[in-house]
């Protein structure tokens, strides 16, 4: 069945290390994986996607890699803020005649100062 | 820049009762959706419109019920609220159904008594 999930329920990095956080998912037809982030009493904010035909993709500290053959995804923050403190989530946008996002459970990410 | 506004943003139902949950989004966007999202876990598609008078089923659509008479709205009705679907709920559109980047609104919290 369709299904994304991650390893790591909470993760605790120091103020300036590069955190990763990972997410393992099952549906092998997905068009596109996603991350968001969450912020405490907020909806979720897009941060990052690949599209399942790349391995690879970064933006502004963030880093999103894709391995197809085990079927992960991580994504790595550099030099981690004390504003980057929330709960991240990976989705897949999956097209099964229309197009569904689905959610893994998420991540809770804590920056320590 | 309004974005997708939810209302009401908290509210209290008794079992049995029926309400709409309220979606409006400003950016001429095809795509909108319904997400309920429980303590600790992630987001899990009740429903989903591809464009004005398109909807159809997400992974828990079960006692939710939605239409799409217009392009800016997208109201969620709960037809006999039940202490189970206490929940946040997030409503989200985007440009496209095969868009990636989806924005949330804040969330509408409910709780069945």
């Amino acid at each position: 069945g369709e299904s994304v999930g991650l390893h790591l329920p909470t993760l605790s990095v120091q103020e300036g290390d590069n955190s990763i956080i990972n997410c393992a998912y099952s549906n092998s037809a997905s068009d596109y994986f996603i991350w968001y982030k969450q912020e405490s009493g907020k909806g979720p904010q897009f941060i990052i996607d690949i599209r399942s035909n790349m391995d690879k993709r970064q933006g502004q500290r963030v880093t999103v890699l894709l391995n197809k053959t085990v079927k992960h995804l991580s994504l790595q923050i550099a030099a981690t803020q004390p504003g980057d403190s929330a709960v991240y989530f990976c989705a897949e946008n999956i097209n099964t005649g229309g197009f569904k996002t689905i959610f893994g459970a998420g991540t809770r990410l804590f920056v320590k100062a | 820049n309004a974005g997708v506004t939810q209302t009401p943003k908290f509210q209290v139902l008794k079992t049995g009762q029926s309400m709409t949950l309220q979606c409006a989004q400003d950016m001429n966007h095809e795509y909108m959706s319904w997400y309920r999202q429980d303590p600790g876990m992630g987001l899990r598609l009740i429903h989903y419109s591809v464009g004005a008078g398109i909807t159809d089923q997400g992974e828990v659509p079960n006692g939710y019920n939605v239409s799409r008479s217009t392009t800016e709205d997208f109201p969620l009705r709960l037809l006999s609220a039940a202490p189970s679907q206490t929940s946040v709920y997030f409503c989200a559109s985007s440009r496209t159904g095969e868009s990636t980047e989806a924005f949330f609104g804040q969330g509408t919290r409910l709780t069945v008594v």
